[in-house]
């Protein structure tokens, strides 16, 4: 059973860092693209980071370029968002997610809170 | 960006079909995913590249469409069917709609 767990969440002052966590198993994780998706309270889905798989391509939303950075370590079957710089706008549930053929989202981690707030 | 438009709000009864439309701003050939998500839960792949059943997902869910207008249509409606769904298109970078929430009268 495929599965991925975020960690790393957590309340946040702005213009700090941090850096977001996702455990994979159940799959071959290095022969997955990987990306990150946040959602903001009561808001829809937003993509913030795509990494192919061997780490060597990034891709990021205007939104989010030069403060998010993404990085796996597929020796760990893992997946970080080091988040700098961090906004309010930033406050949302981020998840992590497997990413299919044609750039689909076919499995979703639970999901780790930031609150960005003084 | 592309920008995929949504309605916000459906409400059907248990049994009927419904269809969930999502309209792009440009083209995005059928590169065209839907999602299901849940109060309280994280979003699931129902179908992808416009037609195609997620593994797992009741036949109960179809998709169609190609070039800028899409559906996803359920038939029949039950009732865990109440949600919130998303389409995403991955055509051009990566961007979703503002998801269409769906009530089981």
């Amino acid at each position: 059973e495929v599965q991925l767990v975020e960690s790393g969440g957590g309340l946040v002052q702005p213009g700090r860092s941090l850096k977001l966590s996702c455990a994979a198993s159940g799959f071959t994780f290095s022969n997955y693209y990987m990306a990150w998706v946040r959602q903001a309270p009561k808001k829809g889905l937003e993509w913030v980071a795509t990494i192919s798989t061997s780490g060597s391509r990034t891709y990021y939303p205007d939104s989010v370029k030069g403060r998010f950075t993404i990085s796996r370590d597929n020796a760990k079957s893992s997946l970080y968002l080091q988040m700098n710089s961090l906004k309010s706008e930033d406050t949302a549930t981020y998840y992590c997610a497997s990413m299919g053929i044609s750039y689909v989202m076919d499995a979703w981690g639970q999901g780790a809170s930031v609150t960005v707030s003084s | 960006d592309t920008v995929l438009t949504q309605s916000p709000a459906l409400a059907v009864s248990p049994g009927e079909r419904v269809s969930i439309s999502c309209r792009a701003s440009e083209g995005v050939n059928s590169y065209m995913h839907w999602y299901q998500q849940k109060p309280g839960q994280q979003p699931k792949l129902l179908i992808y590249k416009a037609s195609n059943l997620a593994s797992g997902v009741p036949a109960r869910f179809s998709g169609s469409g190609s070039g800028t207008d899409f559906t996803l249509t359920i038939d029949p409606v039950e009732a865990d069917d109440t949600a919130t769904y998303f389409c995403q298109q991955s055509w051009n970078d990566i961007t979703f709609g503002s998801g269409t929430k769906l009530e089981i009268k």
